[in-house]
This record gives structure tokens, sequence and C-alpha cells, in this order.
């Protein structure tokens, strides 16, 4: 069974400050993926940033990077230069083994509140 | 464009009634999906399909049924046996290969049992 949990149900940050939203994971597969999400209050699903399990370079996507610390078993986000518009909640996935039936299945987190203050 | 079309965006029913939430892609995925939000949760997977005519069950596949009838849709029902069915449901769609498998989402649908 896999398990992601986001510890930090709201987070505050100041517009163009940096900000990181933890997650961490739990699976007994060798292979996995990790993404995160973003949701705007209008409800879609906006997707980030991906990290595979044997990747051995964090992940980066503009003003998203992915802190990806196997050892820990933690996958947090960092948010650089925060903007208004990144107010949303945010969410940790992980997808399993990559065979047959586990694709795309993801297991998400709970989902952190991102508010940007101006 | 390309993407996910889910309707209706709002919907109200009677307890007792079944209601049928449409999903229709044409981004020419193999895997389509159905998760369910709760107010400040996660998402949980109800059911999925990974090719046309061959669907299974996910986490919280009670009181629910599915169809995939064609590549382009997959549609949901909540019958009268789902015991709390006012949630947000998310269709996805997702390339089966073994990269990012990343799901691309719809806008949801919003039903309320009155």
């Amino acid at each position: 069974a896999q398990k992601i949990t986001q510890t930090q149900p709201g987070m505050f940050v100041q517009e163009k400050e940096a900000v990181t939203l933890d997650c961490t994971y739990d699976t007994s597969d060798q292979s996995y993926g990790l993404f995160w999400y973003k949701q705007p209050s209008s409800g879609e699903m906006i997707f980030l940033i991906y990290q595979g399990s044997y990747d051995e370079q964090n992940a980066t996507e503009g003003r998203y990077s992915l802190n990806f610390q196997k050892a820990r078993k933690s996958a947090n986000l960092v948010i650089s230069a925060s903007q208004l518009g990144d107010s949303a909640m945010y969410f940790c996935a992980m997808r399993g083994h990559a065979g047959g039936t586990s694709y795309g299945k993801l297991t998400f987190g709970q989902g952190t509140i991102l508010t940007v203050h101006p | 464009d390309g993407g996910i079309t889910q309707s209706p965006k709002y919907l109200f029913r009677k307890e007792g009634q079944n209601v049928t939430l449409s999903c229709e892609q044409n981004l020419n995925h193999d895997a389509m999906y159905w998760y369910r939000q709760d107010p400040g949760q996660g998402l949980r997977l109800i059911y999925y399909s990974q090719i046309v005519n061959d669907f299974q069950k996910g986490d919280i596949a009670e009181g629910y049924s599915v169809s995939r009838e064609k590549k382009e849709s997959f549609p949901l029902t909540v019958t009268s046996a789902q015991k709390n069915p006012t949630a947000f449901y998310l269709c996805a769609s997702s390339i089966n290969n073994l990269n990012t498998g990343e799901l691309f989402f719809g806008e949801g649908s919003r039903l309320t049992v009155l």
C-alpha cells in the first residue's frame, strides 16, 4: 500500500519569497513516481512537476523545484519568487510500480493550502 | 483544443436517485479515471479504465458504476447505494507509458444530494 502525508494544512508566504511545501511518502515499490498538482479555487487540477524514483537530479520546472530525498522518503515542493496567483491547494501524489495496471493510478495526500500575501 | 470535458459542472439530486456524470476526452489517451474529492481532502480513486471495454475498481468503488464503450468517454453513475454522494468528482486521463504517467484532469462536477 502507498501513502502520502502532507503535514501542513496551510502555509502563508510573502509575495516574491520562496516557500517549501512538505511531502513524505511510504511505499514498498522499488520504482515509483512523485507528482505535485495545484488546485485553484476553480477546482481544476494543474500538473506542476514530476520526479522519478531513479532520477538522480531533482526535477525543476520554472519556479517549481522538487527537493527529492529518497532515503528520507520526502519529496518537498519548492516555489521560488511566490506570486499572488500561486494561492491554491497543492497536492503531492505518488504512482507506484510502472507495470500494467499501475499506470496513472495516483495516490494523493491531503493537500496544503498556500496563501500568498502581497 | 485538446482536453477533458466534464458535465454537468453542478448537479443536484434527491436521495434515492441515480445520476450520471459525463467525461469526454479528445487527447487520444488510453487510460481514464474517476476521483472523488471531499472538502479539505485529497482525491480518492473510484474507478479506472486502461482500455475500451475494460475497467477496474479503485479504492472507493461501492455505490458507483462506470462504462467504457468508447475510448473518448468514461461516464460515472452515482447510484442510490452510495451512502454519502455529495462531493466533487474529477475525471482524468493519461497515456499509458513508462514515463511520467501524468494525469490530465477535467474541471470537475460538483454533486449535491438534497
